[in-house]
Formats: structure tokens, C-alpha cells, sequence
């Protein structure tokens, strides 16, 4: 069983429909970061977060630290979000406070 | 402020080539690593750096070699190029190895022939 867990893998959806992606993982983390791959692009980070919420424009992240949970939502999508969405935990029991990450979740954003 | 620059973007190499992948970084940054990334599965530690003249290995660190003499570079090397090294490479930094936010490169797609 992979440490960090994603689903669904795949995603589509009609613009302006609410999205949400989640993040299941089984180690202790210090932080937890959801990050957007777009194609034949670089990662970019969105929310680096190790409790509670937050909000930037039409995405919020949020976590559970007791459930070991975490959530990417999307309001009013678009498809310019068409992009894999990768959750990755910083974990303190690993060596060199390494980055595990989750395979992706692939959103496709319809017009 | 052009953050972390990744060349090539692109390489083709023959099975048992060496090239260096370089990473370099201008925002000061002590953490520095390497990743791959492979269909089906999430990226994976290669190498990481906690500071200059440090480095360790990751989870996938066979077939590669990485030294970091300034904190701005860290280069990548594959000393005898395999298939099985054929994949998209990041190079990553981050001002800390904790709760800090990490940037990426844009990403090397090499293919080993």
C-alpha cells in the first residue's frame, strides 16, 4: 500500500461544476502539499498546509490531521484547471525529510 | 527572480552515454533534490541536498551521482545511461527541509535509447 494514497485518478467534469480531490496517508506528517502538473509543464505548488484550511481564489485545501485526510476543492471550474493534481506529505520519519508523493489525479475541465 | 532553472528540457542518449542534468536555483535555498517521474507512479527521491558540500542518497539513487560545491547548483549525472533511466527528471528546492514551500524546475524528459 502506497504512504500517500489519491483519488479518483481520473476526473472529468463540466465547467463550472464543484470539484474535490482526496488525499489519504499513513505516515506522520509535518506538512502537506497539493501541487498542479500541467502538460509537458513544470509543478507548481499550490497549498503547502498542516492544519486546518486554506483558500486562494477558486481552490481550498483542506486536512484532517487525526484522519490522516486531506482535500483539494475546486468551485467553478474551468478548463484551464485541466492539469494532474499531485498530493505529496513531508514526513519527519524519513530520511532527509523527503517529499512521498501520490501518483495524481488527472481533472479534465469540459467547456 | 527566475527560481529553479532546469536544463536541458529535452535529451535523447545512447544505452551507456553520461550526461550531467543541471538544476540551479536563485533564491538562496539550502534543500535541494532530484525526483523522477514514471507513468503510474508518483515522483521519486533520487538524491537531496541539505546544504553546499552535502549531499545524500534518496530512494532511487542507483545510476546517479549529484555534488553540490555552490547552494545555488546541484547537478544531476548518469554515469552509464540505461533504459530503465528513461524518464521525466525535476529538480526541486525549498528554503528549509520542513514546513516550507517547495519549487520545481520545469522538468527534463530524457530517453535513453
Amino acid at each position: 500500500k502506497n504512504e500517500v494514497e489519491q483519488s479518483p485518478q481520473n476526473l472529468t467534469a463540466q465547467e463550472g461544476e464543484f470539484i474535490t480531490i482526496n488525499c489519504s496517508y499513513s505516515v506522520g506528517i509535518s506538512a502537506l502539499h497539493w501541487l498542479q502538473q500541467h502538460p509537458g509543464g513544470g509543478i507548481v505548488s499550490l497549498f503547502m498546509l498542516s492544519s486546518g484550511k486554506k483558500k486562494h481564489g477558486r481552490l481550498i485545501a483542506t486536512i484532517n490531521i487525526q484522519e490522516k485526510h486531506s482535500s483539494l476543492h475546486i468551485t467553478a471550474s474551468h478548463p484551464r484547471d485541466s492539469a494532474v493534481y499531485i498530493c505529496a506529505v513531508r514526513s519527519g520519519e524519513t530520511s532527509g525529510s523527503r517529499l512521498t508523493f501520490g501518483e495524481g489525479t488527472q481533472l479534465t475541465v469540459n467547456p | 527572480n527566475a527560481g529553479v532553472t532546469q536544463t536541458p528540457k529535452f535529451q535523447v542518449l545512447k544505452t551507456g552515454q553520461s550526461m550531467t542534468l543541471q538544476c540551479a536555483q536563485d533564491m538562496n535555498h539550502e534543500y535541494m533534490s532530484w525526483y523522477r517521474q514514471d507513468p503510474g507512479m508518483g515522483l521519486r527521491l533520487i538524491h537531496y541536498s541539505v546544504g553546499a558540500g552535502i549531499t545524500d542518497q534518496g530512494e532511487v539513487p542507483n545510476g546517479y551521482n549529484v555534488s553540490r560545491s555552490t547552494t545555488e547548483d546541484f547537478p544531476l549525472r548518469l554515469l552509464s545511461a540505461a533504459p530503465s533511466q528513461t524518464s521525466v527528471y525535476f529538480c526541486a528546492s525549498s528554503y528549509g527541509r520542513w514546513n516550507t514551500e517547495a519549487f520545481f524546475g520545469q522538468g527534463t524528459r530524457l530517453t535513453v535509447v
